[in-house]
């Protein structure tokens, strides 16, 4: 089946710009995780949505960020304002289930994000 | 709060020989612990994953023993090849936050 797709797979952005980054999950995943790729801070943790639970958003590292989940399957990485510290590649992953169930995260290929 | 710690890289080896990647971590509570891989141009991918203390997880030839005691998951392989060039993290999760906490990546260069 479909994995986890994200788009745009590159995007290029003058700082200060919003960018629009968006998660596919697979079909009947319920958790759906944004982490962040770059070369100064490895592999953090951004935000994790379960159901219709509230998010965690807990490792935000501005209110520049931002996601939504749309009815429980897409979701979108907003940033505003972007500035050069941006630059990173930003990865999403879902998840089957919480609880005592699969805790495998599955992982796209992630957004290139290029700030000028 | 928890980390993980892993080998720095890069590793350079000979196709065939044996491969050990080291990772510790610092968790509360029983963490679930994976090695995830990233080879070039793609996503990373779940190599293997371990639960609990003495698990062992093995896929592709590659295995990891959670030790409990050490707070250790090393990776190994007994015969490397060109294939398996690529980046690997050590990741953990604890019961609580699902979120996985990874270590810095080791990246893996196989010769022929």
């Amino acid at each position: 089946g479909a994995g986890v797709s994200q788009s745009p797979s590159n995007k290029v952005t003058e700082k200060g710009k919003d960018v629009e980054l968006r998660c596919d999950p697979i079909s009947g995943h319920t958790a759906l995780y944004w982490y962040r790729q770059s070369l100064g801070q490895g592999l953090e943790f951004l935000i994790y949505f379960q159901g219709n639970s509230a998010p965690d958003k807990s490792g935000l590292p501005s209110d520049r960020f931002s996601a939504e989940r749309t009815g429980g399957s897409v979701s979108t990485l907003t940033i505003q304002r972007t500035q050069q510290e941006d630059s990173a590649v930003y990865l999403c992953a879902s998840s089957p289930q919480t609880g005592t169930g699969d805790h495998i995260q599955y992982f796209g290929a992630g957004t290139r994000l290029s700030v000028l | 709060g928890n980390s993980v710690t892993q080998m720095e890289g890069p590793v350079t080896l000979s196709e065939e020989a044996f491969l050990t990647i080291n990772c510790t971590y610092t968790a509360t509570g029983y963490p679930s612990l994976f090695w995830y891989v990233q080879y070039p141009g793609e996503g990373l991918q779940l190599l293997l994953k371990a639960t609990k203390a003495d698990d062992k997880g093995s896929n592709k030839g590659f295995e990891a023993t959670y030790r409990k005691e050490t707070t250790s998951f090393h990776l190994e392989k007994g015969s490397v090849q060109v294939s398996d060039s690529a980046v690997y993290f050590c990741a953990l999760m604890d019961t609580g936050r699902r979120a996985l906490t990874f270590g810095s990546g080791t990246r893996l260069q196989v010769q022929p």
